[in-house]
């Protein structure tokens, strides 16, 4: 079975600075997606980012983008100029291709944005 | 972008009694569902896969008489929580999968057992 890793309980940053958020999962698939998702106290869940296993280029949002490391199955997150609105809870999913599959999610990372 | 609305979005009930949350996809049609919980300060636990016109698929350790889910439309499913206990107080939230292959999330519904 699939499963993913979030290995920092908790992470703080101060505003304007750069953060990276660590994730690794573990598959045998060979193509799979990989998504970031944020969810704020509001606790409504929101997709930051994207990643589809075959594409060697990782993907970027804005101030978000992904190291993608598939030999390492390593999926961390980036945030430049980190902004209080970004302060949430972040959680990395894994996904196998194809179809309607469920979503396998970390435990997730505490953000807190200092000012 | 697609939008799935989820209600209630709080809601208390007595013990004993049943409680229905619904989640509809507004724009888009939703082949499969998915109904997870979350207790505090942790992630998201999947309790069952609902797709339309079928059976839900449920996770082991769910129970299927106590969580009762039906998906009789592309655009609307519910979870009935039987019979409800303190111990079910949570909260619950559905996603529905969308043609961009990510999934959008319902805002959740925070359910008390009193």
């Amino acid at each position: 079975a699939q499963t993913v890793t979030q290995s920092q309980p908790e992470m703080s940053v101060q505003e304007a600075e750069t953060v990276t958020l660590s994730c690794t999962y573990d598959t045998s698939e060979s193509d799979y997606y990989l998504f970031w998702y944020k969810q704020p106290p509001s606790r409504q869940m929101i997709l930051v980012i994207r990643q589809e296993a075959y594409k060697q280029q990782n993907a970027t949002e804005n101030r978000f983008s992904v190291n993608f490391q598939k030999a390492a199955k390593s999926f961390s997150l980036k945030i430049s100029d980190s902004q209080l609105g970004d302060a949430a809870m972040y959680f990395c999913a894994y996904r196998r291709w194809g179809g309607s599959e469920k979503l396998v999610f970390g435990k997730g990372t505490k953000l807190t944005v200092n000012p | 972008g697609a939008v799935v609305s989820q209600h209630p979005s709080r809601v208390i009930c007595k013990s004993g009694t049943s409680v229905k949350i619904e989640c509809r996809s507004l724009d888009f049609q939703a082949t499969t569902m998915f109904w997870y919980r979350q207790f505090p300060k942790q992630s998201l636990m999947l309790m069952a896969t609902s797709n339309e016109g079928s059976k839900a698929t449920y996770e082991q350790g769910v129970e299927k008489d106590k969580f009762l889910i039906n998906h009789a439309s592309l655009t609307l499913s519910t979870l009935t929580v039987t019979s409800a206990h303190p111990e079910d107080s949570s909260f619950y939230i559905c996603s529905a999968s969308e043609i961009s292959y990510g999934y959008t999330f319902g805002s959740g519904t925070r359910l008390t057992v009193v």
